[in-house]
């Protein structure tokens, strides 16, 4: 199946500082790709949705000066959490929608802990 | 209507025992129907996914059944073992993927 990483997989930082999550497509193109946000033992929340070469498109209540979103590339998108707060940890994944079978593939998320 | 319910929330099972988990849907837009199994601080993998014009996908030990004029859907998991622990979530879109909405989860133990 179709693969999709992020990096890093795990990231410690103190609060104030700001920390990129990168996520990438492997072996397909993504015009499309999404940024979910995961507390303990619940469901997968949205975030935003990223497309290539235009703005990402945030849902509501996420605030898009403080996670910025770039998706430079059809394999390539990047979230920032800027000025990072202990509120701000969590598990963090992307997904990839294949732009030629519509499935949606995550990545294996990012845990950030913000200190 | 954009929700999708799921449930139990959390399921026991003996292993070699039937794991029956069930989602509905109020959204008649939605279109491809597809579960995803998620193992402690690992992303989701999509286990099998279908679209309303068949009642039912069968791949390996995991079945999805469809009832459209219910708008509801179920995974079965045949034969279960504990390998297969983990927490299951449905999901539903439409317009191409573009619109993609996940049930809350369902923890799933299987005891040896």
């Amino acid at each position: 199946g179709a693969v999709v990483s992020q990096h890093p997989s795990w990231v410690i930082c103190k609060s104030g500082t700001s920390v990129k999550i990168e996520c990438r497509s492997l072996d397909f193109q993504a015009t499309t790709m999404f940024w979910y946000r995961q507390f303990p033992k619940q469901s997968l929340m949205l975030m935003a949705t990223s497309n290539e070469g235009s703005k990402a498109t945030y849902e509501q209540g996420v605030e898009k000066d403080k996670f910025l979103i770039n998706h430079a590339s059809l394999t390539l998108s990047t979230l920032t959490v800027t000025s990072a707060h202990p509120e701000d940890s969590s598990f963090y994944i992307c997904s990839a929608r294949d732009t030629g079978t519509e499935t949606q593939y995550f990545g294996p998320g990012t845990r950030l802990l913000v200190l | 209507q954009q929700q999708v319910k799921q449930s139990p929330q959390s399921l026991i099972v003996q292993k070699g025992g039937i794991s029956i988990i069930n989602c509905a849907y109020e959204n008649t837009a939605f279109d491809y129907f597809p579960w995803y199994q998620q193992f402690p601080g690992k992303g989701p993998a999509l286990l099998i996914a279908i679209r309303p014009d068949v009642s039912e996908k069968k791949e390996g030990r995991f079945t999805i059944s469809f009832n459209k004029s219910a708008k509801q859907f179920s995974l079965h998991i045949m034969d279960s073992q504990p390998g297969d622990s983990a927490t299951y979530f449905c999901a539903a879109s439409y317009n191409y993927g573009q619109n993609f909405v996940f049930g809350p989860g369902t923890r799933l133990s299987v005891l040896p």
